[in-house]
């Protein structure tokens, strides 16, 4: 069965920095692009970044571009989302998310519970 | 990136259908035959319901349907269940491997 943990949330200042850690497991991860999502609170879902296979290409919603970066380990079957210079409106629940190609595009397909991050 | 647009909320009694809308651009839900839904019960995990705008992942039951015209995407949810009332979402591709989610739709069964 497919299962992705996340963990590194918690209580952040205004301009601080969280690493978040997404731990796979259930398939072969190196097979697959990651992503992560977010859900501020009373708002609806957002896509934030997602990193292919083998970790060679990245992409950013707008909003976080040059703030936070994804990075994986096929090593050892996670991926993170290193936050920096963080905003109150970073506030959010953060999912990770496997991410399949399904028919013509990729899809966030298995996700996690979420890990919240508080920025105040 | 500008987020999708959905109704807030729609409801339904047990047995009916509900259609949920989702509105975007010619460079989102226009431009690519690449829509998703997703079904939320909070604190849980997001989960899949519909992908390439009526295609089914295994194991989604075929009372969850999809559509496109145009610039805008619907969910239909045939035969309301209690377990259907949950938020969902629908996500679109918007070029270069990004992504763009709809504000979301809370389903409330009567």
């Amino acid at each position: 069965e497919v299962h992705l943990v996340e963990s590194g949330g918690g209580l952040v200042q205004p301009g601080g920095s969280l690493r978040l850690s997404c731990a796979a497991s259930g398939f072969t991860f190196i097979s697959h692009w990651m992503s992560w999502a977010r859900q501020a609170p009373g708002k609806g879902l957002e896509w934030v970044a997602n990193i292919k296979e083998d970790g060679s290409e990245q992409y950013y919603v707008d909003s976080v571009k040059g703030r936070f970066t994804i990075h994986r380990d096929n090593t050892k079957n996670s991926v993170s989302l290193q936050m920096n210079s963080l905003r109150a409106e970073d506030t959010a629940v953060y999912y990770c998310a496997r991410t399949l190609l399904l028919g013509y595009q990729y899809y966030m397909d298995v996700w996690g519970k979420g890990t919240t991050v508080t920025v105040s | 990136q500008s987020a999708l647009t959905q109704p807030r909320s729609v409801s339904g009694s047990p047995g009916q259908s509900v259609t949920i809308s989702c509105t975007g651009t010619r460079n989102d839900v226009g431009g690519y035959n690449s829509v998703a839904w997703y079904q939320h019960h909070p604190g849980e995990a997001p989960k899949l319901l519909i992908y390439d705008v009526i295609k089914w992942p295994s194991g989604v039951p075929h009372r969850f349907s999809g559509s496109k015209s145009g610039n805008t995407a619907s969910l239909t949810i045939s035969g309301l269940q209690a377990e259907d009332e949950a938020d969902y979402y629908c996500c679109s591709f918007a070029g270069t491997y990004t992504w763009v989610f709809g504000g979301g739709t809370k389903l409330t069964v009567l």
